[in-house]
């Protein structure tokens, strides 16, 4: 079975600073990882993805994330945040095999980024 | 293209009641999927629907039951109501065989119970 560790609950952060939010995952088989964000009260927005290849995985609104499988982790960064950013983010692990799994995300807990003027 | 859509948004029920939630998945996903998120907390899979069955189910209770329907859309139910459904459901869509079938959520309904 997959599980996600969102490592911290919150993150508060000056604008303009750079930001790390850190995510580990356990599996026994290989999986797809995720980062998505969640303004207040709306649903779930894509910002990456791991699925292959790569290991630096680019994705939107400036953020990137480094897939490290022998530390089982995948952080999301971001260089220099702005007060847009602020939002609840959460790291998803999703097995790529079985028609059955194709919806089924695990989440973390989420984690708060709080960007502050 | 329109995205994924929920309806309602809010709502109230009290305990015992029965609740049905719905969903229009995006334009040309044939996939939907239902999860449950708690306050303060990440989203749980529900289950997920495909060709208008159920073909994945999370560690939740025969009395959370779906549908799908010839257009892809979906219903949620949920029958003899307790507190602790109360929670912010969503509804997300994916093409079942295209790439890793990146999910698109709708904005949920969020659901009372007293």
């Amino acid at each position: 079975a997959q599980s996600v560790t969102q490592l911290d609950s919150q993150v508060p952060v000056f604008e303009e600073a750079p930001v790390e939010l850190r995510c580990n995952y356990s599996s026994s088989v290989s999986v797809y990882l995720f980062w998505y964000v969640q303004y207040p009260n709306q649903g779930l927005q894509l910002l990456l993805k791991y699925l292959s290849g790569s290991t630096l995985v680019k994705g939107i609104n400036g953020f990137e994330a480094e897939f490290n499988k022998s530390q089982t982790s995948f952080h999301l960064r971001k260089p220099s945040v702005h007060i847009s950013d602020t939002a609840e983010y959460f790291c998803a692990v999703r097995p790529p095999h079985g028609s059955g799994n194709t919806g089924k995300l695990i989440f973390g807990q989420g984690t708060t980024l709080q960007v502050k003027p | 293209e329109t995205g994924v859509t929920q309806s309602p948004t809010h709502l109230i029920k009290t305990r015992g009641q029965q609740v049905t939630l719905r969903c229009s998945s995006q334009s040309g996903h044939n996939t939907v999927s239902w999860y449950q998120q708690a306050l303060g907390q990440g989203p749980q899979f529900i289950f997920q629907y495909y060709r208008e069955e159920e073909n994945g189910r999370g560690n939740f209770p025969p009395r959370f039951s779906g549908l799908q329907f010839p257009n892809y859309s979906s219903e949620l139910n949920v029958n003899a109501l307790e507190l602790d459904d109360s929670a912010l459901y969503l509804c997300a869509s994916s093409s079942l065989g295209q790439g890793a079938g990146e999910l698109f959520f709708g904005e949920g309904s969020r659901l009372t119970v007293l």
